[in-house]
């Protein structure tokens, strides 16, 4: 069974960072590309950034290029999403899914507040 | 960056009735479109994938269909358990990146 489960959320202030993780079983990891994907309560969802199964493809949304680097451990089925320079506006649910969507994790709230 | 428009933003029907959302894409992405459901408090799941393909153990009261700018989604017969919001994703490859539609509120009259 695919499992998806995501940590690292938490209480940040503005211009802080934080480091998320996604723990990934129940399939080969290192075939699958991985998003991260948000969503700020009672909004939409909004994708945030992609990666490759290798690693050498990477892409981030306008909204938090610059501020927010993805990246994956194939030896220990992980994904991580490092955010820097947050801000209010990043508030959210960050969800970590496989290939483009098929499955998703239970999410981990990131909250941007002084 | 392409856009994504999806509607009716919200939308009202009976169990039984016939409900369809429509989804159009600012440019051509021939077939690269998902559907999501999201229950309050849940993730989404994946539904349609690639337009019109079921993905195993969804049922088969949920459709969609179309190719390039204009895609529809459709729930043949309304059930209660289908009250959710829904949200199209058009995902391409060159570069990635994965926009979605503004999401569809279903309730039931």
């Amino acid at each position: 069974e695919v499992q998806l489960v995501e940590s690292g959320g938490g209480l940040v202030q503005p211009g802080g960072a934080l480091r998320l993780s996604c723990a990934a079983s129940g399939f080969t990891f290192s075939s699958y590309e991985m998003n991260w994907v948000r969503q700020a309560q009672g909004k939409g969802l909004e994708w945030v950034s992609f990666i490759s199964g290798s690693g050498s493809v990477i892409h981030y949304a306008d909204s938090v290029k610059g501020r927010f680097t993805i990246s994956r451990d194939n030896a220990k089925n992980s994904l991580f999403l490092q955010m820097n320079s947050l801000r209010a506006e990043d508030t959210a649910i960050y969800y970590c899914t496989r290939d483009w969507n098929d499955h998703w994790g239970q999410g981990t709230l990131v909250l941007v507040s002084s | 960056d392409i856009q994504m428009t999806q509607s009716p933003s919200s939308l009202s029907a009976s169990v039984g009735d016939r409900v369809t959302i429509t989804c159009q894409a600012s440019q051509d992405i021939k077939i690269y479109l998902n559907w999501y459901q999201q229950k309050p408090g849940k993730a989404p799941k994946l539904l349609i994938y690639d337009a019109s393909n079921l993905k195993v153990g969804v049922p088969s009261r949920f459709s969609g269909s179309g190719s390039g700018t204009e895609f529809t989604f459709t729930i043949s017969s309304l059930q209660p358990e289908d009250i959710a919001t829904y949200y199209c994703q058009q995902y391409d490859n060159l570069p990635p990146q994965g926009t979605f539609g503004q999401g569809t509120r279903l309730d039931i009259k």
